[in-house]
């Protein structure tokens, strides 16, 4: 099935750092969806956008609509160790039937060194 | 809180048996998706649902069934397990702002 090219796989950073990831396409996208992974758990959402250009924050997180639609980014600033686990991004081509599915990037391991 | 209840959270069952596992929600979303994760692939969707009855097959449904008769639940059955069928399994719906996950399956087939 198709998925979405998710950069970069994994990453080891010191506290305090900027964190900066992101998803790409073949195709376009009507919605983009940032969500985060503990272990043990479900994903949780972090942040959705709807509109091509869209940047939108969510505390020390920010994400961005590419402006072609095919792209999105996620940052975050000033990394605390409690960031630690998998962030994954969605694209989301509609909203009725099968443009509901969402397409998956692999996912982000991201660990924090205190 | 979509109210999304996912049991049983842990099963250890033999190759060859069947297995069901439920997906429970409180809130009445129309959709609802089953998803396995496993290392280096991410969530892959095995079977979703748009409404009672209403079901479809995802990317990875080989060897599963899926059944929705009430719109709360949303019952995933391994006809008979193998060993490939170990993984966690998570149910989501799918509401205005995006999916909700529940706390997943680990199940491991013996």
């Amino acid at each position: 099935g198709q998925q979405l090219n998710q950069s970069p796989q994994s990453m080891f950073i010191q506290e305090g750092e900027d964190v900066s990831m992101n998803c790409t396409s073949s195709s376009i996208f009507n919605t983009w969806l940032w969500y985060k992974q503990d272990p043990g758990e479900g994903p949780v959402l972090l942040i959705a956008l709807y509109k091509a250009g869209e940047l939108t924050s969510n505390g020390r997180l920010t994400a961005q609509f590419g402006i072609t639609r095919k792209d999105s980014f996620l940052n975050i600033s000033a990394s605390i160790p409690s960031d630690v686990g998998i962030y994954f991004c969605a694209g989301q081509r509609g909203y009725a039937g099968n443009n509901r599915k969402l397409i998956w990037g692999l996912g982000t391991s991201l660990a924090v060194n205190p | 809180d979509a109210g999304i209840t996912q049991s049983p959270r842990h099963k250890v069952t033999e190759t060859g048996t069947p297995v069901t596992l439920r997906c429970h929600q409180t809130e009445n979303h129309r959709y609802m998706y089953w998803y396995r994760q496993d290392p280096g692939h991410g969530l892959r969707l095995i079977h979703y649902s748009y409404g009672v009855k209403d079901t479809d097959k995802g990317e990875v449904s080989d060897g599963y069934s899926v059944s929705r008769s009430k719109t709360e639940d949303f019952l995933l059955t391994l006809e008979s397990a193998t060993s490939s069928q170990t993984s966690v399994y998570f149910c989501a719906i799918s509401d205005s702002y995006g999916y909700t996950f529940g706390s997943g399956t680990r199940l491991t087939v013996v």
